[in-house]
């Protein structure tokens, strides 16, 4: 069974703090890794990672994918209370001709605090 | 352009009954997927439609189903609603199977 972790599950910093959130994975035919945020409802799309991608940035905000370690890191830099979100880390897996979805870890709730 | 909509946006059923909640996927997108996200939890696969036909299910009892439609909306059903079907079900698009899925904000399942 494909199996995501995330770490920390909660974390409080103060504003212009930076921020590493963890994700490692166990999948069957890996396909790619995504982040999420996700403030009330809808999860918004961050990052997509694959075996030729393994480095995102946008902003203050990047991500890294270690193929060896089956892991990946979000960073944020000089945090704004507007990056207080649950962020969510997901993999695809490809599964001979079927689709499994997304599967998601628990998140990171990240509380920034003034 | 409109992202992914979702109606109802809340929903208050009691156990037994049968709910339908609808999705419209963003213009041009083809396929749909189907979430629930439980307090707590990340979201946890349903099912995933590409061109009107299922291309994947999660592990959901067969109470649980859905279909796509010809302009690409889909419908989500639960039949004999339990306690534990309480949840967020999300929603999302993308230009095919396979492709980065964009979610719509979902709809709030209660049962009592």
């Amino acid at each position: 069974e494909d199996k995501v972790v995330q770490s920390p599950l909660s974390l409080v910093v103060h504003e212009g703090d930076t921020v590493t959130l963890n994700c490692s994975y166990e999948v069957t035919n890996f396909r790619s890794l995504l982040w999420y945020k996700q403030e009330k409802k809808a999860p918004t799309f961050l990052f997509m990672l694959t075996s030729s991608g393994i480095e995102k940035k946008s902003g203050r905000l990047s991500s890294i994918l270690d193929k060896k370690e089956l892991s990946s890191i979000l960073n944020i830099t000089a945090t704004q209370t507007g990056d207080s979100a649950i962020y969510l880390c997901a993999v695809e897996a490809s599964s001979g001709g079927g689709a499994d979805g997304l599967t998601f870890g628990k998140g990171t709730h990240l509380i920034i605090q003034p | 352009d409109a992202g992914v909509t979702q109606s109802p946006t809340h929903l208050i059923k009691t156990r037994g009954q049968h709910v339908t909640l609808r999705c419209s996927p963003i213009s041009g997108h083809k396929s749909v997927s189907w979430y629930q996200q439980v307090l707590g939890q990340g979201p946890q696969f349903i099912f995933q439609y590409y061109e009107k036909e299922e291309r994947g299910r999660g592990n959901f009892p067969d109470r649980f189903s859905a279909r796509q439609f010809p302009n690409y909306s889909s419908e989500l059903n639960v039949n004999a609603l339990l306690l534990g079907d309480s949840a967020l079900y999300l929603c999302a698009s993308s230009l095919m199977a396979g492709n980065i899925q964009y979610f719509g904000a979902g709809t709030r399942l209660s049962v009592l």
